[in-house]
């Protein structure tokens, strides 16, 4: 299970963008990337989830290198309401329910 | 639609106490799984059940039990409970067995406090 590693947290302020990268040195052929958002007091919600280059959608971009052994989570003009823990996940063929999750990086959003 | 819906979303027990946790999955959705939210940390992943089988389970004691019923709802138990088993509680469900490229969605949690 190939461990991931990312800032424990990071601060921003309102309509910057933020990019949060997660190291994964050890990912394996099949795995895929997923980043999930936490607020407090609720479960984890899916943000976008990518196996390489680029992926895009409403919320966020995902950017993967090449060889895979990172990636960053892009968040375009961010607001107040963004603050919360964004968790990296490498998830392995036959895993997707048994995600592994990290402490996250703590991210706060100031006016 | 509902999204997955989790109870008592609040629950006070003492040590050595029993307690059962409910989840009720997306519509449509035929696997679960549970996981246990420590005070700063991330969620551990605790047991998985798909088509009413166990389908994986985590580094947890034999206390903690699980089980999926006909209708894809899911139960998870703990028996002589600890002070550490405090925690939140999350229940997530998803439409397949468990691909790597599968989402999950989560409820919002049972926070259980054991006094």
């Amino acid at each position: 299970l190939a461990k991931t590693t990312q800032p424990i947290s990071m601060d921003s302020y309102e309509g910057q963008e933020v990019n949060i990268t997660c190291s994964h040195n050890n990912i394996a052929t099949n795995d895929y990337i997923t980043w999930y958002q936490q607020f407090p007091s609720q479960g984890p919600r899916f943000i976008i989830q990518g196996y390489k280059t680029k992926v895009t959608n409403e919320v966020a971009s995902l950017f993967i290198p090449a060889d895979r052994k990172s990636s960053t989570l892009s968040l375009p003009r961010v607001s107040l309401s963004d603050t919360a823990v964004y968790y990296c996940l490498v998830v392995p063929t036959g895993g997707g329910n048994k995600l592994t999750f990290g402490t996250g990086t703590q991210l706060k959003v100031e006016l | 639609d509902a999204g997955v819906t989790q109870s008592p979303t609040h629950l006070i027990k003492t040590r050595g106490q029993h307690v059962t946790l409910r989840c009720s999955p997306i519509s449509g959705h035929k696997s679960v799984s549970w996981y246990q939210q420590v005070l700063g940390q991330g969620p551990q992943f605790i047991f998985q059940y798909y088509e009413k089988e166990e389908r994986g389970r985590g580094n947890f004691p034999d206390r903690f039990s699980a089980r999926q019923f006909p209708n894809y709802s899911s139960e998870l138990n703990v028996n002589a409970l600890l002070l550490g088993d405090s925690a939140l509680y999350l229940c997530a469900s998803s439409s397949g067995p468990g691909q790597s490229n599968e989402k999950l969605f989560f409820g919002s949690g049972t926070q259980l406090s054991v006094l």
